[in-house]
């Protein structure tokens, strides 16, 4: 099992700018969560989909966020546009059936905004 | 809102010894409770779990422990080794997780 998959590792860009992160989660998960870390504010869940469905998006910052589940297999996630504030790792992570099942992460795509 | 505890912020300990750490959870609906290990630069990665039907739980030189009634939760690592050190996520689990700030561990060889 090749895990969850995130690209980019690593995305270095202008304020501004549009920035798009994907997230292929473990085949057979039906949840999805992507998260956000920063040495000020730790872990944050942003969103999270079941069944390809957002079902708690609380954690979206504003507006300029936006988070995509097109099938199983794929979500992406938007920032439009970028702030250096946004600069952070954000994670994927998916899980099998509930939420209180293990999360699984991805290896994160480290954010910069210049 | 929702929010878990978790201290200490740092720990250091002599290899060989003890570590704990603790953490406090609000919702007394939580019923799952997970440990992370996150090394530098590397992804969360779950270390052990416990869910709130289970007083106790241990693998090898990790254990858990959950006190519902006080809505606390305990992580107990014995005999650290250097590869121990790392950051340590606690987190409780109602429909989505809630992480604590986290324990920066270090064990001093």
């Amino acid at each position: 099992d090749a895990g969850v998959i995130q690209s980019p590792r690593h995305e270095v860009t202008e304020m501004g700018q549009e920035v798009t992160l994907r997230c292929k989660p473990i085949s057979g998960h039906n949840s999805l969560f992507w998260y956000r870390q920063t040495m000020m504010r730790g872990l944050e869940l942003l969103i999270y989909f079941n069944n390809n469905v957002p079902i708690d998006d609380s954690g979206m910052p504003e507006d300029r966020f936006s988070a995509k589940m097109p099938n199983a297999s794929f979500s992406t996630l938007k920032i439009q546009p970028s702030e250096p504030r946004d600069s952070a790792v954000y994670f994927c992570a998916s899980s099998s059936t509930t939420v209180t099942d293990t999360q699984y992460f991805g290896p994160g795509t480290r954010l910069t905004v210049l | 809102g929702e929010n878990v505890e978790q201290h200490p912020s740092t720990l250091s300990v002599q290899e060989g010894d003890s570590a704990v750490i603790k953490c406090t959870y609000s919702d007394s609906a939580s019923n799952y409770f997970p440990w992370y290990k996150q090394e530098l630069g590397k992804r969360p990665q779950l270390i052990i779990d416990i869910r709130s039907n289970v007083g106790e739980k241990k693998d090898q030189r990790i254990a858990v422990t959950l006190n519902k009634t006080a809505k606390h939760f305990s992580l107990h690592i014995t005999e650290t080794q250097p590869e121990d050190s790392a950051v340590y996520f606690c987190a409780a689990s109602r429909y989505k997780y809630i992480f604590g700030t986290g324990t920066r561990l270090k064990v001093l060889a």
